[in-house]
């Protein structure tokens, strides 16, 4: 098993641009879900999916949107990029409580 | 206002002796407590879950515990070892709704 995929492993963005973070998992796990991370503030969540078809905002999800159209797959789109997403981005899975996490993307917005 | 603070952010001891972390958190109310492990430039890393009507937790040489009306949990690694350095983030879960808190980065010295 990969466990949980992300891809880029880095990326730098211009003020507007639009990206797609991609994140998957083998594992079957009904539930994904994004964070971003800041220095001294700690992993914060944007979305999180209990299923395919279903979505819902955690506590930061302004400027992103997602998607969930398969159980293995949760994309992250950053609709016109700003500074202030500059910051590490973490796709995470579980079956139950325990969150399986990736190996983060790291975003540059300038 | 909701916060969760873990005591502080950086936390020296010697090999062999017991850390000791610290998860306080103010207007939640969790279904349970999570421990992660993250070292650097990597994803969090799940220890341990101990739910809201359980007092103690323990695994190898971690025990966690939880009290709801202090509204504080207690992480302790008995008989540290250098290659426990690493970040260790609590993560209060609300069923599926997860906040984390900023981290303390734990050095043992040997």
């Amino acid at each position: 098993n990969a466990g949980v995929t992300q891809t880029p492993k880095f990326q730098v963005l211009k003020t507007g641009q639009s990206m797609t973070l991609q994140c998957a998992q083998d594992m079957n796990h009904e539930y994904m879900s994004w964070y971003r991370q800041d220095p001294g503030m700690g992993l914060r969540l944007i979305h999180y999916s209990v299923g395919a078809g279903i979505t819902d905002q955690g506590e930061v999800p302004n400027g992103y949107n997602v998607s969930r159209s398969t159980t293995e797959d949760f994309p992250l789109r950053l609709l016109s990029a700003a500074p202030s997403q500059t910051s590490v981005y973490f796709c995470a899975s579980s079956s139950q409580a325990e969150q399986y996490f990736g190996p983060g993307t790291r975003l540059t917005v300038t | 206002s909701q916060k969760i603070e873990q005591n502080s952010e950086a936390l020296n001891i010697q090999e062999g002796k017991t850390a000791t972390l610290t998860c306080n958190y103010t207007n939640y109310s969790p279904a349970y407590l999570q421990w992660y492990r993250q070292d650097p430039g990597r994803g969090p890393v799940f220890l341990l879950l101990i739910r809201e009507n359980e007092k103690e937790k323990r695994k190898e040489r971690l025990k966690v515990t939880f009290d709801t009306t202090l509204k504080q949990s207690l992480f302790h690694i008995t008989a540290s070892q250098p290659a426990d350095s690493a970040t260790y983030l609590c993560a209060l879960d609300m069923y599926h709704d997860m906040r984390f808190g900023a981290g303390t980065r734990l050095t043992v010295k040997p």
